[in-house]
C-alpha cells in the first residue's frame, strides 16, 4: 500500500499485560514518529526515529514504553505492565527526512484499551 | 508554561461562508507551523505548512497566516462545503527540534447546508 499502515487497528488488553504495536511507514521515508492521542486532545509526541536510531525519545512517559526500528523501516512500540491510563489511540507517522520541515504522513492509528 | 490553544468549542458555519480557525501559542519559538485535518477514526492529514519568516500561505480554498509577534496563526477555508467538516489541528515544530510536532487540541468545524 502507498500509505502508513498500523496493526492491529484495535487492541484490548488487561492491566499489567504487555503489548506491541506495529507501524509500517511509507517506503523510502527515513523519519518515523510515534504519537499518542487521547479523546478530545491533539496527538502527543512520544518518540522519533531517523533511520534505525531514536533521535528523540523525550516524549516517552516512563520506562514501561519502548520503541524499536531495527532495519530502518518497520517500527514496534512496546508497552510493558500496561495501565488503564495507557488507553489511547497510538498514531504512527513517517516523513522523508527528520531535520527539515516536511509534512508527516499519519497512519490510521491503533486504539489501545486497557481494562 | 508552554501552551498551544485552539478554539475548544465547535465552529458551526453555513455552506459557502469562510471559516476562520485560530491557533495561539505561548512560550514557544516555532521554526514553522503546520495545519492538519482529522476525520473521526482516522489519522491527521497534512494541509499546509508555513515558516516563521512567512506571513501567508495559500492552497486552493485554504489560507494560513502566521504572526510571530502576536504568536498566532489563522486558518481560513473559503467557500466552505459540508465535506470540509472535520477537526483541524495546528502543530508547531521548534528550531532544533527536528521535525517533532507539538499539536494543539484541535477545533471541530461543522459546515451546514
Amino acid at each position: 500500500g502507498a500509505g502508513v499502515s498500523q496493526t492491529p487497528s484495535n487492541k484490548v488488553t488487561e492491566k499489567g499485560k504487555y503489548v506491541e504495536l506495529r507501524c509500517d511507514p511509507i517506503s523510502g521515508h527515513t523519519a518515523l514518529y510515534w504519537y499518542r492521542q487521547s479523546l478530545g486532545q491533539g496527538p502527543e509526541f512520544l518518540i522519533y526515529f531517523q533511520g534505525t536510531g531514536a533521535a528523540d525519545d523525550s516524549g516517552l512517559p516512563n520506562d514501561r514504553f519502548f520503541a524499536v526500528r531495527p532495519e530502518g523501516s518497520v517500527s514496534t512500540l512496546k508497552i510493558q505492565r500496561t495501565e488503564r491510563g495507557d488507553s489511547a489511540v497510538y498514531l504512527c507517522a513517517s516523513s522523508l527526512m527528520g531535520q527539515h520541515p516536511n509534512e508527516q504522513f499519519f497512519g490510521p492509528g491503533t486504539r489501545l484499551t486497557v481494562l | 508554561s508552554q501552551k498551544i490553544e485552539q478554539n475548544s468549542e465547535a465552529l458551526n458555519i453555513q455552506e459557502g461562508k469562510t471559516a476562520t480557525l485560530t491557533c495561539n501559542y505561548t512560550n514557544y519559538s516555532p521554526a514553522y507551523l503546520q495545519w492538519y485535518r482529522q476525520d473521526p477514526g482516522r489519522g491527521p492529514v497534512f494541509l499546509l505548512l508555513i515558516r516563521e519568516n512567512e506571513k501567508e500561505k495559500r492552497k486552493e480554498r485554504l489560507k494560513v497566516t502566521f504572526d510571530t509577534t502576536l504568536k498566532q496563526s489563522l486558518f481560513h477555508i473559503t467557500a466552505s462545503q459540508p465535506a470540509d467538516s472535520a477537526t483541524y489541528l495546528c502543530a508547531l515544530a521548534l528550531t532544533g527540534g527536528g521535525n517533532k510536532l507539538t499539536f494543539g487540541t484541535g477545533t471541530q468545524l461543522k459546515v451546514e447546508l
